[in-house]
């Protein structure tokens, strides 16, 4: 239906290291949007990706949604202690459905 | 930066009583929406409204749930007789156009505890 898959659930890295996210959809997305949710805190947008292909790129943080629009990715580049949080990918339609999300923890 | 506001930011009640959540959205927006999220899940959505009247709501908004906008500025979630299930995080959430074209904007949260 209209849910979105993320994996992993949760993923444990060193400073440094790199951090992916993969987001997926059983049908054809019109767009995917990413927030950052800190530890106590509430969803925050990051990105929306609309064309297929599109890779977008915000500092350290790389978007990618799928040819087939029906997949998208978060990658981290050398994460540092301040990208501790929960990363959720989203279907726009009006509503926003989320996926599961990924948490990201840092260890300095 | 323009911003969500809600309050109380911590509410504890006793089951079965009644809940009533405020949030004032961005003042130029006409989308309003309320999500949840238990606490370790994902974030789910509950309603929105639109033009005074609400335009979708899942499975999770039923009968002991409401919305209102009584005036130019707040937007209220009310929750009639409370259950344990409840407790969750509330997020309001606001944004000035329709369809998928905008970005949604979410208040800090209400954190609501059923005992």
């Amino acid at each position: 239906g209209q849910q979105v898959m993320q994996i992993p659930q949760y993923q444990h890295v060193q400073e440094g290291e790199d951090f992916t996210t993969y987001c997926n959809s059983s049908t054809t997305l019109s767009n995917i949007q990413w927030y950052k949710q800190r530890p106590g805190g509430h969803p925050v947008f990051l990105i929306q990706l609309v064309k297929s292909g599109e890779v977008k790129k915000q500092k350290r943080l790389t978007f990618q949604f799928g040819e087939a629009k029906k997949n998208s990715s978060l990658h981290i580049t050398a994460t540092q202690t301040t990208d501790v949080g929960t990363y959720f990918c989203a279907r726009q339609g009006g509503k926003l459905i989320f996926g599961q999300g990924t948490e990201l923890s840092v260890k300095p | 930066e323009p911003e969500v506001t809600q309050t109380p930011s911590h509410q504890v009640t006793q089951m079965g009583q009644e809940v009533i959540l405020r949030c004032v959205p961005i003042s130029n927006h006409l989308y309003f929406y309320w999500y949840r999220q238990i606490l370790g899940q994902k974030v789910e959505f509950l309603v929105s409204f639109y033009n005074n009247e609400i335009s979708e709501k899942s499975e999770i908004f039923d009968d002991q749930f409401s919305v209102e906008r009584p005036d130019g500025s707040n937007f209220t979630l009310k929750i009639r007789s409370t259950k344990l299930e409840d407790s969750a995080m509330y997020f309001c959430a606001s944004k000035n156009e329709g369809g998928s074209g905008n970005t949604i904007y979410f208040g800090e949260g209400s954190w609501l505890t059923v005992v």
